[in-house]
Protein backbone atom coordinates (compact mmCIF):
# COMPACT_ATOMS: atom_id res chain seq x y z
CA UNK A 1 0.00 0.00 0.00
CA UNK A 2 1.54 3.56 -0.36
CA UNK A 3 2.56 5.46 1.96
CA UNK A 4 2.68 8.68 0.82
CA UNK A 5 -0.18 9.97 -1.61
CA UNK A 6 -0.38 13.11 -3.97
CA UNK A 7 -3.52 12.55 -5.99
CA UNK A 8 -2.78 15.65 -8.26
CA UNK A 9 0.20 14.88 -10.84
CA UNK A 10 -0.43 18.58 -12.23
CA UNK A 11 -1.83 22.07 -10.81
CA UNK A 12 -2.38 24.99 -12.46
CA UNK A 13 -2.49 28.55 -10.39
CA UNK A 14 -3.14 32.03 -11.42
CA UNK A 15 -0.10 34.19 -9.94
CA UNK A 16 -0.63 36.01 -6.83
CA UNK A 17 -3.78 33.41 -5.82
CA UNK A 18 -3.65 30.57 -3.14
CA UNK A 19 -2.78 26.62 -4.27
CA UNK A 20 -3.14 23.82 -2.14
CA UNK A 21 -1.29 20.46 -3.22
CA UNK A 22 -2.71 17.36 -1.76
CA UNK A 23 -0.93 14.74 0.34
CA UNK A 24 -2.67 11.81 2.50
CA UNK A 25 -0.16 8.85 4.17
CA UNK A 26 -0.87 5.65 5.52
CA UNK A 27 0.82 4.25 8.97
CA UNK A 28 0.46 2.71 12.30
CA UNK A 29 3.09 4.78 14.12
CA UNK A 30 1.51 7.37 16.49
CA UNK A 31 5.20 9.33 16.14
CA UNK A 32 5.94 10.65 12.75
CA UNK A 33 7.34 13.40 10.90
CA UNK A 34 5.53 14.84 7.03
CA UNK A 35 8.26 16.96 5.18
CA UNK A 36 7.30 19.09 2.18
CA UNK A 37 10.08 19.62 -0.48
CA UNK A 38 10.20 21.60 -3.74
CA UNK A 39 12.11 20.08 -7.06
CA UNK A 40 12.34 23.13 -9.46
CA UNK A 41 13.41 22.50 -12.97
CA UNK A 42 16.80 22.73 -12.08
CA UNK A 43 16.62 19.48 -10.27
CA UNK A 44 17.73 20.49 -6.88
CA UNK A 45 15.18 19.35 -3.77
CA UNK A 46 14.35 22.29 -1.70
CA UNK A 47 13.03 21.62 1.78
CA UNK A 48 9.98 23.48 2.64
CA UNK A 49 8.29 22.76 5.53
CA UNK A 50 8.00 20.30 8.74
CA UNK A 51 4.74 19.32 10.37
CA UNK A 52 5.34 16.65 14.04
CA UNK A 53 2.62 14.52 14.88
CA UNK A 54 2.96 15.47 17.62
CA UNK A 55 2.32 19.13 16.91
CA UNK A 56 -0.25 20.85 18.14
CA UNK A 57 -0.50 23.53 15.80
CA UNK A 58 -0.23 23.58 12.14
CA UNK A 59 2.92 24.63 10.51
CA UNK A 60 4.00 27.96 8.72
CA UNK A 61 7.46 29.12 6.83
CA UNK A 62 6.69 32.26 5.29
CA UNK A 63 3.80 31.84 2.66
CA UNK A 64 4.00 28.21 2.76
CA UNK A 65 1.51 26.32 5.92
CA UNK A 66 0.96 23.11 6.42
CA UNK A 67 -3.04 21.91 6.72
CA UNK A 68 -2.37 19.00 9.14
CA UNK A 69 -5.68 16.85 9.86
CA UNK A 70 -4.25 14.08 11.73
CA UNK A 71 -7.52 11.91 11.92
CA UNK A 72 -7.76 12.09 8.29
CA UNK A 73 -3.56 11.46 7.84
CA UNK A 74 -3.70 14.33 5.55
CA UNK A 75 -0.84 16.69 5.58
CA UNK A 76 -1.66 19.22 2.73
CA UNK A 77 0.46 22.07 1.72
CA UNK A 78 -0.94 25.47 1.04
CA UNK A 79 0.96 28.24 -0.54
CA UNK A 80 -0.38 31.74 -0.68
CA UNK A 81 0.37 34.88 -2.81
CA UNK A 82 1.59 32.26 -5.55
CA UNK A 83 4.69 33.49 -7.24
CA UNK A 84 6.05 32.65 -10.66
CA UNK A 85 9.15 31.26 -9.30
CA UNK A 86 6.81 28.63 -7.31
CA UNK A 87 6.75 26.85 -10.58
CA UNK A 88 8.16 23.36 -9.64
CA UNK A 89 7.56 19.64 -8.69
CA UNK A 90 6.26 19.50 -4.97
CA UNK A 91 6.93 16.41 -3.08
CA UNK A 92 5.29 15.37 0.30
CA UNK A 93 7.14 13.15 1.94
CA UNK A 94 6.93 11.19 5.41
CA UNK A 95 9.23 9.55 8.27
CA UNK A 96 8.29 7.15 10.65
CA UNK A 97 9.83 7.33 14.27
CA UNK A 98 11.69 4.68 15.76
CA UNK A 99 9.04 2.63 16.75
CA UNK A 100 8.38 1.32 13.11
CA UNK A 101 11.13 -0.56 12.94
CA UNK A 102 14.57 -0.85 11.65
CA UNK A 103 14.14 -0.18 8.12
CA UNK A 104 12.36 3.36 8.91
CA UNK A 105 15.23 4.84 10.69
CA UNK A 106 15.67 8.11 9.03
CA UNK A 107 14.36 6.96 5.68
CA UNK A 108 11.85 9.59 3.88
CA UNK A 109 8.99 7.86 2.29
CA UNK A 110 8.11 10.11 -1.21
CA UNK A 111 4.77 10.88 -2.74
CA UNK A 112 4.61 11.04 -6.46
CA UNK A 113 4.68 14.82 -6.71
CA UNK A 114 2.70 17.39 -8.19
CA UNK A 115 3.73 19.48 -10.68
CA UNK A 116 2.78 23.25 -10.18
CA UNK A 117 2.45 25.43 -12.74
CA UNK A 118 1.85 29.39 -11.81
CA UNK A 119 0.33 31.76 -14.85
CA UNK A 120 0.95 34.97 -14.87
CA UNK B 1 29.19 26.36 3.12
CA UNK B 2 27.43 23.52 4.37
CA UNK B 3 26.59 20.80 1.79
CA UNK B 4 26.49 17.93 0.21
CA UNK B 5 28.05 17.29 -2.87
CA UNK B 6 27.93 14.70 -5.48
CA UNK B 7 30.45 13.60 -8.93
CA UNK B 8 29.62 13.71 -11.67
CA UNK B 9 26.43 15.27 -12.11
CA UNK B 10 25.97 13.62 -15.36
CA UNK B 11 26.87 10.65 -16.51
CA UNK B 12 26.32 8.46 -19.84
CA UNK B 13 27.29 5.09 -19.91
CA UNK B 14 27.05 1.55 -21.52
CA UNK B 15 25.75 -1.42 -19.86
CA UNK B 16 27.82 -3.61 -17.71
CA UNK B 17 30.82 -0.76 -17.16
CA UNK B 18 31.05 -0.51 -13.75
CA UNK B 19 30.66 2.87 -12.58
CA UNK B 20 30.88 5.06 -9.11
CA UNK B 21 29.21 8.13 -7.59
CA UNK B 22 30.55 10.07 -5.01
CA UNK B 23 28.85 11.88 -2.28
CA UNK B 24 30.42 14.01 0.36
CA UNK B 25 29.04 16.31 3.08
CA UNK B 26 30.62 18.38 5.21
CA UNK B 27 28.16 18.82 8.16
CA UNK B 28 29.57 15.74 10.13
CA UNK B 29 25.92 14.28 9.44
CA UNK B 30 26.02 10.64 10.77
CA UNK B 31 22.92 9.32 8.69
CA UNK B 32 22.90 9.28 5.39
CA UNK B 33 21.10 7.74 2.05
CA UNK B 34 20.73 7.47 -1.51
CA UNK B 35 17.66 7.96 -3.35
CA UNK B 36 16.70 7.23 -7.09
CA UNK B 37 14.03 9.79 -8.83
CA UNK B 38 11.95 7.91 -11.78
CA UNK B 39 8.69 9.43 -12.94
CA UNK B 40 5.41 8.93 -10.92
CA UNK B 41 7.14 7.35 -8.65
CA UNK B 42 8.41 10.05 -6.51
CA UNK B 43 12.16 9.09 -4.47
CA UNK B 44 12.59 5.64 -3.26
CA UNK B 45 15.37 4.81 -0.63
CA UNK B 46 18.20 2.72 -2.32
CA UNK B 47 20.61 2.22 0.56
CA UNK B 48 21.50 4.02 3.93
CA UNK B 49 23.74 4.29 6.61
CA UNK B 50 23.67 5.02 10.15
CA UNK B 51 26.97 5.54 10.34
CA UNK B 52 30.43 4.72 9.72
CA UNK B 53 31.11 1.08 8.87
CA UNK B 54 26.69 0.43 9.19
CA UNK B 55 24.64 0.65 6.01
CA UNK B 56 21.81 -1.37 5.20
CA UNK B 57 19.18 -1.80 2.09
CA UNK B 58 16.92 0.67 1.43
CA UNK B 59 13.33 -0.05 -0.69
CA UNK B 60 15.23 -0.53 -4.16
CA UNK B 61 18.54 -2.19 -3.44
CA UNK B 62 19.25 -4.62 -6.16
CA UNK B 63 22.12 -3.82 -8.48
CA UNK B 64 23.79 -1.47 -5.89
CA UNK B 65 26.51 -1.01 -3.75
CA UNK B 66 27.34 1.13 -1.07
CA UNK B 67 30.41 1.66 1.49
CA UNK B 68 30.83 3.92 4.35
CA UNK B 69 34.66 4.06 5.35
CA UNK B 70 34.78 8.06 6.16
CA UNK B 71 31.77 9.59 7.89
CA UNK B 72 31.64 12.06 5.45
CA UNK B 73 31.82 10.23 1.96
CA UNK B 74 29.15 7.67 0.99
CA UNK B 75 30.22 6.31 -2.73
CA UNK B 76 27.67 4.43 -4.82
CA UNK B 77 28.45 1.73 -6.80
CA UNK B 78 26.86 0.15 -9.91
CA UNK B 79 29.89 -3.02 -10.19
CA UNK B 80 27.19 -4.14 -13.48
CA UNK B 81 25.32 -0.77 -14.93
CA UNK B 82 21.82 -2.38 -16.46
CA UNK B 83 19.44 0.26 -18.73
CA UNK B 84 16.65 0.12 -15.70
CA UNK B 85 19.28 2.19 -13.42
CA UNK B 86 19.15 5.11 -15.77
CA UNK B 87 17.26 7.80 -13.34
CA UNK B 88 18.29 10.71 -11.36
CA UNK B 89 20.26 9.77 -8.19
CA UNK B 90 20.23 11.53 -5.06
CA UNK B 91 22.44 11.94 -1.99
CA UNK B 92 21.42 13.38 1.71
CA UNK B 93 22.33 13.37 4.89
CA UNK B 94 20.83 14.21 8.05
CA UNK B 95 22.35 15.03 11.29
CA UNK B 96 21.59 11.82 13.05
CA UNK B 97 18.70 9.03 13.66
CA UNK B 98 16.78 9.37 16.70
CA UNK B 99 15.44 13.02 16.19
CA UNK B 100 12.13 12.93 13.60
CA UNK B 101 12.49 16.79 12.74
CA UNK B 102 16.64 16.31 11.77
CA UNK B 103 16.14 18.19 7.88
CA UNK B 104 17.76 15.90 5.25
CA UNK B 105 19.96 17.96 3.08
CA UNK B 106 19.87 16.80 -0.56
CA UNK B 107 23.36 16.51 -2.38
CA UNK B 108 22.33 18.24 -6.13
CA UNK B 109 21.44 15.26 -8.40
CA UNK B 110 23.15 13.06 -10.71
CA UNK B 111 21.45 12.43 -13.97
CA UNK B 112 22.84 8.63 -14.89
CA UNK B 113 21.79 7.30 -18.50
CA UNK B 114 23.08 3.14 -19.21
CA UNK B 115 22.67 2.45 -22.71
Amino acid sequence: AQKITQTQPGMFVQEKEAVTLDCTYDTSDPSYGLFWYKQPSSGEMIFLIYQGSYDQQNATEGRYSLNFQKARKSANLVISASQLGDSAMYFCAMREGLGAGGTSYGKLTFGQGTILTVHP
Amino acid sequence: EAQVTQNPRYLITVTGKKLTVTCSQNMNHEYMSWYRQDPGLGLRQIYYSMNVEVTDKGDVPEGYKVSRKEKRNFPLILESPSPNQTSLYFCASSLSVGILYNEQFFGPGTRLTVL
